[in-house]
């Protein structure tokens, strides 16, 4: 089955760029939509945005100004970027595919499956 | 941007309980809500998809319904390994949101 394993640094000085990629193993990245999701400690998700296997992108607003994802089919993986971090970027970033079929007239979405999750502090 | 407001934030319960937890959005979402449960330290696993569709694998004691702006998780015989952290999350629109969590802890 597809697996998803988040890779990068652990640790981001205040200012500097955190720069993420997950590796999409077991089926291909393709004709899929991928999505990066995050979880400050101890507290809930947020969705940073998603990525289609053709460049396609939507971000959240709330960090539109700082995010990049980005895809490499070739390699199967998809990337986040996001620029001038503080402490309050500190968190467990995950990616999941944002599975969504459509039957019956209907499209039906979900997060399915997530990676591991990574923890990523920013701190100098 | 859609809120989504659970209810409680917290919950005691013993094994056994039947327990019900609750997920109201700032605005009509049809039915494009799913539910996840999230251990500590793993990442989210996906129960429930379109307010009612249980996932693959997922025991049948768990449910979910609701439509519009009002919609419950329902765990009709709470097992040990069901203490957990529960997120509702919307599919209507843009940014994807999640509730605030309800974690679920053993009384």
């Amino acid at each position: 089955q597809v697996q998803l394993q988040e890779s990068g640094p652990g640790l981001v000085k205040p200012s500097e760029t955190l720069s993420l990629t997950c590796t999409v193993s077991g089926g291909s990245i393709s004709s899929y939509y991928w999505s990066w999701i995050r979880q400050p400690p101890g507290k809930g998700l947020e969705w940073i945005g998603y990525i289609y296997y053709s460049g396609s992108t939507n971000y959240n607003p709330s960090l539109k100004s700082r995010v990049t994802i980005s895809v490499d089919t070739s390699k199967n993986q998809f990337s986040l970027k996001l620029s001038s971090v503080t402490a309050a970027d500190t968190a467990v970033y995950y990616c999941a595919r944002d599975t969504r079929i459509v039957a019956t007239g209907m499209t039906y979405n979900w997060f399915d499956p997530w990676g591991q999750g990574t923890l990523v502090t920013v701190s100098s | 941007a859609i809120q989504l407001t659970q209810s409680p934030s917290s919950l005691s319960a013993s094994v056994g309980d039947r327990v019900t937890i609750t997920c109201r959005a700032s605005q009509g979402i049809s039915s494009a809500l799913a539910w996840y449960q999230q251990k500590p330290g793993k990442a989210p696993k996906l129960l429930i998809y379109d307010a009612s569709s249980l996932e693959s694998g997922v025991p049948s004691r768990f449910s979910g319904s609701g439509s519009g702006t009002d919609f419950t998780l329902t765990i009709s015989s709470l097992q040990p390994e069901d203490f957990a952290t529960y997120y509702c999350q919307q599919f209507n629109s843009y940014p994807r949101t999640f509730g605030q969590g309800t974690r679920l802890e053993i009384k």
